[in-house]
């Protein structure tokens, strides 16, 4: 069986500061490991995704996220934020048929 | 890229009546598509996994009967909410596989907004 658990609901950074948006995950098989961001009333659009290849996987919009086994974790980064990464940001674990998604976090960019 | 087409994406209905969203992947094909449902503030609920050519698979607690799903060809899934209700209301995201291997991302609609009056 596969989870995810997204640490903080809520994050907020001013624009150009780091963001960094943390994700655990726990599996059974080697995991298949997702970001997702989803923007008001809109479907999820894939930011990244790891699939057992180089465990820095570069994503759409600058971000990118690290697979680090040891720590069962796959943090989200971005070195410098902008208003438009104003989102929702999900963390996903596949590691069979179905994704399995994390709770979310509302990422609030600052001016 | 991968485009999923979810429709309509907003619909009013009245209590008892039914209504069906439909899934179109655009320009790949999906063996596998999964429909979601997604409360305010809170994740996405899988609901069940359908697979072209054959029966839905619900996730535990939904309703097969009252959750309708077809997925009669490779581009097209459809959710049929029978007899709605006003708990029905939510916001509902269908996704589509692109490729059978389960490292093969999810493409997402973009969601229907459903309000039972």
């Amino acid at each position: 069986a596969q989870s995810v658990t997204q640490l903080g609901s809520h994050v907020s950074v001013s624009e150009g500061a780091l963001v960094l948006l943390r994700c655990n995950y726990s599996s059974s098989v080697p995991p298949y490991l997702f970001w997702y961001v989803q923007y008001p009333n809109q479907g999820l659009q894939l930011l990244l995704k790891y699939t057992s290849a180089a465990t820095l996987v570069k994503g759409i919009n600058g971000f990118e996220a690290e697979f680090k086994k040891s720590e069962t974790s796959f943090h989200l980064t971005k070195p410098s934020a902008h208003m438009r990464d104003a989102a929702e940001y999900f963390c996903a674990v596949s590691g069979s048929e179905k994704l399995v998604f994390g709770k979310g976090t509302k990422l609030t960019v600052n001016p | 890229g991968a485009v999923v087409s979810q429709h309509p994406s907003r619909v009013i209905c009245k209590s008892g009546t039914s209504v069906k969203i439909e899934c179109r992947s655009l320009d790949f094909q999906a063996t596998t598509m999964f429909w979601y449902r997604q409360f305010p503030k809170k994740s996405l609920m899988l609901m069940a996994t359908s697979n072209e050519g054959s029966k839905a698979t619900y996730e535990q607690g939904v309703e097969k009967d009252k959750f309708l799903i077809n997925h009669a060809s490779l581009t097209l899934s459809t959710l049929t909410v029978t007899s709605a209700h006003p708990e029905d209301s939510s916001f509902y995201i269908c996704s589509a596989r692109q490729g059978a291997a389960y490292n093969s991302p999810l493409h997402f609609g973009n969601g229907t907004r459903l309000t039972v009056t």
